[in-house]
């Protein structure tokens, strides 16, 4: 089976950097993908990671160690808009369908 | 592109109901899947087809739920003898094959159920 876990809310300053942490447990690990979804709103893809490292993506960021089974999402530059649901999920190997975790609640305050 | 549109957005149904959603992907996408998302949680995989095949489905598919895709393009999430534990969003996502690995999957508003 799998399991995701990340904080369940992050409040951070308009301005700021915030960091979401998702860890994991899965067989067959074959990418981290990250999706934001705004209350009443539809998932949208922000970024995926299936290799070691940093992918930047304009003020958001992914990083992932596939040594540790971590990964985080970074966003620069934080706007009121910011203010979302942000889930980490795995894909696996020959499967085709993403595993989400349970979402990160970010509050983006003036 | 006009995105992947689901139909109804809202739907309230009585216990015992049949229910039927729909799902139109973004148009030369080969790859449609169903998820269930309920509150504070995250999207649940139920089943996914690439073209008219259905090629996966989560243990969470009970045999009340039916999923169809007859021509590789729409598809049709059925639900019979809804009960109170099917309340949730459903939500639909399309992907193109050979974008990634897996691929980058978009979605649809949902069609948020209400059984009373």
């Amino acid at each position: 089976g799998q399991s995701l876990e990340q904080p369940s809310e992050v409040t951070a300053v308009e301005g700021a950097i915030v960091q979401i942490n998702c860890t994991y447990q899965t067989s067959g690990f074959y990418g981290l993908s990250w999706y934001q979804q705004h209350d009443g709103g539809a998932p949208t893809f922000l970024s995926y990671n299936a290799l070691d490292g940093l992918e930047e993506t304009g003020r958001f960021s992914s990083f992932l160690s596939r040594s540790d089974s971590y990964g985080y999402l970074l966003l620069q530059e934080l706007q009121m808009k910011d203010s979302a649901s942000y889930f980490c999920a795995v894909g696996e190997t020959g499967a085709n369908n993403l595993f989400f975790g349970t979402g990160t609640r970010l509050t983006v305050i003036p | 592109d006009t995105g992947v549109s689901q139909n109804p957005r809202h739907k309230i149904t009585k216990r015992g109901q049949n229910v039927t959603f729909r799902c139109d992907p973004i148009s030369e996408h080969n790859r449609l899947y169903w998820y269930r998302q309920t509150l504070g949680q995250g999207p649940e995989f139920l089943t996914y087809f690439q073209n008219e095949a259905q090629l996966e489905k989560s243990r969470l598919l009970s045999d009340r739920f039916s999923a169809e895709r007859p021509k590789g393009s729409f598809s049709t999430l059925e639900i019979q003898r809804t009960e109170q534990g099917d309340s949730a969003m459903y939500l639909c996502a399309s992907s193109l094959t050979g974008q990634g690995y897996p691929d980058t999957q978009y979605f649809g508003p949902g069609t948020r159920l209400t059984v009373l």
